[in-house]
């Protein structure tokens, strides 16, 4: 009940075309949804966060659509560019602080110019 | 903008060896993590801390390791007798009260047991 599933493991997509990126879960406790972008050698970066009392949020090319009653979620890259090439993690959480996170198996984007 | 820093960036230590990872949070946060990514897997959560203790901990985390608040800014996680199977990126994060639960991480630290 804990986990979140993350699909696909990765992806490879032409510049300018559109990187999607699904996770579910199935704890009902959480309620905040950040995804993370993690480079090689780096550490998970916060990219976009989604609390479920909506069911999308933009900024900028990043776009999350969130779907309470599937429990499923999703990350949406616009116009992919290659620095966009990463590992992004979808994460849930309860919205209370101290919380753990957990993490999906996150996916492997490389986006070709 | 703040962030979280650890030191060392890449440790490589012999096995049985005790290693100590540090880590700055950011300085208005109260909650501390410490996660650990083993190469090419997903991040994996070890333990959080608050108020000096621990709050929170996962299987992973047995009495190998410790952690430790040493002073006012610093926040350590100690692993005794290392292992092979402890080579992994150990990542330290933090997050604060009135913003939800935004973990913010660190750059991490590379342990590398041989």
């Amino acid at each position: 009940q804990q986990q979140v599933k993350q699909s696909p493991q990765s992806l490879i997509v032409q510049k300018g075309g559109i990187s999607i990126i699904n996770c579910a879960y199935e704890n009902t406790a959480f309620d905040y949804f950040p995804w993370y972008q993690q480079f090689p050698g780096k550490g998970p970066a916060l990219l976009i966060a989604i609390r479920p009392d909506v069911s999308e949020k933009k900024e900028g090319r990043f776009t999350i659509s969130f779907n309470k009653s599937a429990k499923q979620f999703s990350l949406h890259i616009m116009d992919s560019q290659p620095g966009d090439s990463a590992t992004y993690f979808c994460a849930a959480i309860p919205w209370a602080a101290g919380n753990k996170l957990t993490f999906g198996g996150g996916t492997r984007v490389l986006v070709k110019p | 903008e703040p962030e979280v820093t650890q030191t060392p960036s890449h440790q490589v230590t012999q096995m049985g060896q005790e290693v100590i990872l540090r880590c700055v949070p950011i300085s208005n946060h109260l909650y501390f993590y410490w996660y650990r990514q083993i190469l090419g897997q997903k991040v994996e959560f070890l333990v959080s801390f608050y108020n000096n203790e621990i709050s929170e901990k996962s299987e992973i985390f047995d009495d190998q390791f410790s952690v430790e608040r040493p002073d006012g800014s610093n926040f350590t996680l100690k692993i005794r007798s290392t292992k092979l199977e402890d080579s992994a990126m150990y990542f330290c994060a933090s997050s604060g009260t009135g913003t939800g639960n935004t973990i913010y991480f660190g750059e991490g630290s590379w342990l590398t047991v041989v």
